[in-house]
């Protein structure tokens, strides 16, 4: 199983990032995905998950409004976009695969916004 | 929102020490909680699934147990690549929440 994520990068406060991350060696289309977030120096956070066929989609509080999933099965691919980005938001962004019996996240992306 | 509370925050062992770390869950959960472990500069590993469900490949000395609001994770003989940080996390319900983790370093 791989899943690599991409897209991250050094962003003004206020711009857009869209992540991505490509999923290998498993049936991508029948499980559901997660971003979880790690700020520099501090513990873990969920962020979000979208449902396997992307019909439901779940957001924390700190992100509604501004960060988007997505999904394309056909590409295998997950997708995390963020608008509006704030300083809050920097952190190493990790895509993951947490089903009942089976677990696996990527390396991770850093995403630090600073003007 | 469920909180989950861990503890404790940090604690120092030795080689072969019995570990146990607790999480407790602000309303009551099932046994839905994983336990995870990382490693400075590393993806978190899950080492427990469905509260007391060894996740494959997993070294048996790690066991967890617990179900509704109260949840441990027990490391039975400690060996050095155990020193990391670990947490709990509980997917009942949304927003999914991770407890605060416990450091474990060596004594």
């Amino acid at each position: 199983v791989q899943l690599v994520e991409s897209g991250g990068g050094v962003v003004q406060p206020g711009r857009s990032l869209r992540l991505s991350c490509a999923a290998s060696e498993f049936s991508f289309s029948i499980y559901d995905m997660h971003w979880v977030r790690q700020a520099p120096g501090k513990g873990l956070e969920w962020v979000t998950t979208i449902s396997y066929d992307g019909s439901d989609k779940y957001y924390v509080d700190s992100v509604k409004g501004r960060f988007t999933i997505s999904r394309d099965n056909s590409k295998n691919t997950l997708y995390l976009q963020m608008n509006s980005l704030r300083a809050e938001d920097t952190a190493v962004y990790y895509c993951a695969r947490d089903a009942y019996s089976t677990s696996d996240w990527g390396q991770g992306t850093l995403v630090t916004v600073s003007s | 929102d469920i909180q989950m509370t861990q503890s404790p925050s940090s604690l120092s062992a030795s080689v072969g020490d019995r570990v146990t770390i607790t999480c407790r869950a602000s309303q009551g959960i099932r046994n839905d909680l994983g336990w995870y472990q990382q490693k400075p500069g590393k993806a978190p590993k899950r080492l427990i699934y469905a509260a007391s469900s060894l996740q494959s490949g997993v070294p048996s000395r790690f066991s967890g147990s617990g179900s509704g609001t109260e949840f441990t994770l027990t490391i039975s003989s400690l060996q050095p690549e155990d020193f990391a940080i670990y947490y709990c996390l509980q997917h009942n319900s949304y927003p999914w929440t991770f407890g605060q983790g416990t450091k474990v370093e060596i004594k």
